[in-house]
């Protein structure tokens, strides 16, 4: 048990539609850090965000945004959704930016058809 | 950038059997991080180690930052040791981002 909260656990999906995907991070912890993970990788970061402002981004494209609001809550949105974009979607949370200590959410599965 | 490598891919043991798990890195670090996924998907941090030996139960990890290498050892394994293990490193690029390896899928068999 992490204390870090994804949801929905599943999304199904169309190509084209938009998503949004949800993290509650541990209480006190200002850092929230997203990841891909494709069947059978790693994860794969795609940003990080420091009270509430972007502290940093992977090889993503801008159709992936992100929110990070004060109540410790946050957000993942990807646009235009296409086929490659079928993946397990983790955040995690820390107390610093950076590559502090991570705790991890249970993820969410997105399927894109 | 930095390459991280993990061995060996796969491993199948029996329960009880002990195992070790490697993760080259290809530059300077300045901390490494092991993980757990389970079979579910949940990701937990076992050991944040930039150098030296931690222990956690059953589990213990060395970093050996000199020789670019890091092992996990895992003794008396139990079924719920199943899983997948990543270790990750910080990129040389930025302070934010993990780099992490392909990982090493481990299966105990009852």
């Amino acid at each position: 048990e992490t204390g870090v909260t994804q949801s929905p656990t599943h999304l199904i999906k169309t190509r084209g539609q938009q998503v949004t995907l949800r993290c509650s991070s541990q209480s006190g912890h200002n850092t929230v850090s997203w990841y891909q993970q494709a069947l059978g990788q790693g994860p794969q970061f795609i940003f990080q965000y420091y009270r509430e402002e972007e502290n940093g981004r992977g090889n993503f494209p801008p159709r992936f945004s992100g929110l990070q609001f004060p109540n410790y809550s946050s957000e993942l949105n990807v646009n235009a959704l296409e086929l490659d974009d079928s993946a397990l979607y983790l955040c995690a949370s820390s107390l610093d930016r950076g590559t502090d200590t991570q705790y991890f959410g249970p993820g969410t599965r997105l399927t894109v058809l | 950038g930095i390459q991280v490598e993990q061995s060996p891919p796969d491993l199948i043991l029996q329960e009880g059997a002990n195992s070790t798990l490697r993760c080259n890195f290809s530059d300077s670090v300045n901390n490494l991080q092991w993980f757990h996924q389970n079979p579910w998907g949940q990701l937990i941090n076992l050991f944040y180690i930039p150098s030296g030996t931690k222990q956690n139960g059953r589990l213990s990890a060395t970093t050996v930052a000199t020789e670019r290498y890091s092992l996990l050892y895992i003794s008396s394994s139990q079924t719920t040791d199943s899983g997948v293990y990543f270790c990750a490193v910080p990129s040389m690029d930025s302070n934010y981002q993990l780099i992490w390896g392909a990982g090493t899928k481990l299966i105990i068999k009852p």
